[in-house]
């Protein structure tokens, strides 16, 4: 139990475009998305926490009109990346916190991640 | 603003031998969770440790969190290929946000 998927794995687009980016809860429903962005052998660091039905909280430094992202329901949360350049090219992961799994009540689960590459 | 700072950055050694990280918060953690990810991959939850000196096992996989909830670490016994990735602790801070170390990234000599 406990899967999260995220959509596409990985995407290639030209600069100036927008890319969306999908992570799904499968078997149960996330109250909580978190987004991260991990470029290679650092970190992850978190973008934004959004909750179900209600805007995402950004974290300092990250733009919210750059990274627009949409909690509509307890099973999905998308990302979309506008205009973007070069700089943004990262792996992008999401994670889910959910009520009622049988695991830990602040386990987060992880998505598999969207490497993005912009030309 | 907080830090969880994480140590060493590399550890390379041969199959057999032990392995530790350690992770130091600046603040007092509500909570510590350990995570994997190989490479390619994404972020494996691991473990959580809540409770102020908690000790916790996982097969060779040793997880301690300190009496002042303020540092963790992770001790590998008699390392394996298998163990190879690198290693994030991620402490919750009184807010309620998950925050990550750098990660240590163990290789593995056969």
């Amino acid at each position: 139990g406990a899967v999260v998927s995220q959509h596409p794995s990985w995407v290639i687009c030209k600069s100036g475009t927008s890319v969306k980016i999908e992570c799904r809860s499968l078997d149960f429903q996330a109250t909580t998305m978190f987004w991260y962005r991990q470029f290679p052998k650092q970190s992850l660091m978190l973008m934004a926490t959004s909750n179900e039905g209600s805007k995402a909280t950004y974290e300092q430094g990250v733009e919210k009109d750059k990274f627009l992202i949409n909690h509509a329901s307890l099973t999905l949360s998308t990302l979309t990346v506008t205009s973007a350049h070069p700089e943004d090219s990262s792996f992008y992961i999401c994670s889910a916190r959910g009520a009622f799994l049988a695991g830990a009540a602040d386990t987060q689960y992880f998505g598999p991640g969207t490497r993005l590459t912009v030309l | 603003g907080q830090q969880v700072m994480q140590i060493p950055q590399y550890q390379h050694v041969q199959e057999g031998e032990d392995f530790t990280t350690y992770c130091n918060s600046s603040t007092t953690l509500s909570n510590i969770q350990w995570y994997k990810q190989r490479p390619g991959g994404h972020p494996v939850f691991l473990i959580q440790l809540v409770k102020s000196g908690e000790v916790k096992k996982q097969k060779r996989l040793t997880f301690q969190f300190g009496e002042a909830k303020k540092n963790s670490s992770l001790h590998i016994t008699a390392t394996q290929t298998t163990d190879v990735g690198t290693y994030f602790c991620a402490g919750r801070n009184q807010g309620g946000k998950l925050i990550f170390g750098q990660g240590t990234e163990l290789s593995v000599k056969p």
